[in-house]
């Protein structure tokens, strides 16, 4: 059963410091996905990762995949306030139909 | 294009009612899910569809029935509503590769409370 842990699940950060979130998962999967969620909204896709060594980056967020020691990292650089909000990992289902698996999901709060 | 469209955007039902959630999407995407959002649990999948005239259980399907008699649309049912419903919901589409260009497309949400 692929299960999907996310931690920490509260990160409270200063701005201009740097910070990890991490995403274990169980069993193998081909693709982790990233998605930021603003309270009261929706989600949104930030990054995909399809290979081992992955990493794709925007602004001041990296994301990286390691499909061995089954793990992604997102990287927050330098944080600002507009960074707050929840980010969720989400690991595909091996066997199809593009089903997801989601974390708890990060509730970052950057503060000055 | 709208993308994926859900309705109603906010509910209150009393225990024991019965409502539809509709989900319309206009970007011919074959796949259709429906998760709920819990606070500290993340998304859990409920159910989903691979194309028209099909429906499939997901993680947490018990008290839902779904239908998708049209491509665009994914109806999920709740016939006889429990406090423990009380969630919001998303619907989600996408194509039947998902790959660095494809994902998912996600509505802006239902907010469900069940008194």
């Amino acid at each position: 059963e692929l299960k999907v842990e996310q931690n920490p699940l509260f990160l409270s950060m200063q701005e201009g410091k740097n910070y990890t979130i991490y995403c274990n998962y169980s069993t193998t999967s081909d693709r982790l996905y990233w998605y930021r969620q603003d309270p009261g909204k929706s989600l949104e896709s930030l990054f995909v990762l399809l290979s081992n060594g992955a990493v794709k980056q925007e602004g001041r967020l990296m994301a990286s995949l390691d499909t061995k020691a089954r793990l992604s990292t997102l990287h927050i650089t330098a944080a600002v306030h507009d960074l707050s909000a929840t980010y969720f990992c989400a690991v595909g289902y091996s066997g199809g139909y593009n089903k997801l698996i989601f974390g708890a999901g990060t509730r970052l709060a950057v503060h000055p | 294009n709208a993308g994926v469209t859900q309705t109603p955007k906010f509910r209150v039902l009393k225990t024991g009612q019965s409502m539809t959630l509709l989900c319309a999407q206009d970007m011919n995407h074959e796949y259709m899910y429906w998760y709920r959002q819990d606070p500290g649990m993340g998304l859990r999948l409920i159910h989903y569809s691979v194309g028209e005239g099909t429906t499939a259980k997901g993680e947490v399907p018990d008290g839902y029935n779904v239908s998708r008699l049209k491509k665009q649309n994914f109806l999920l049912g709740l016939e006889s509503a429990a406090p423990s419903q009380t969630s919001v919901y998303f619907c989600a589409s996408s194509y039947p590769t998902l790959g660095a260009n494809y994902g998912y497309t996600f509505g802006s949400g239902t907010r469900l409370t069940v008194v």
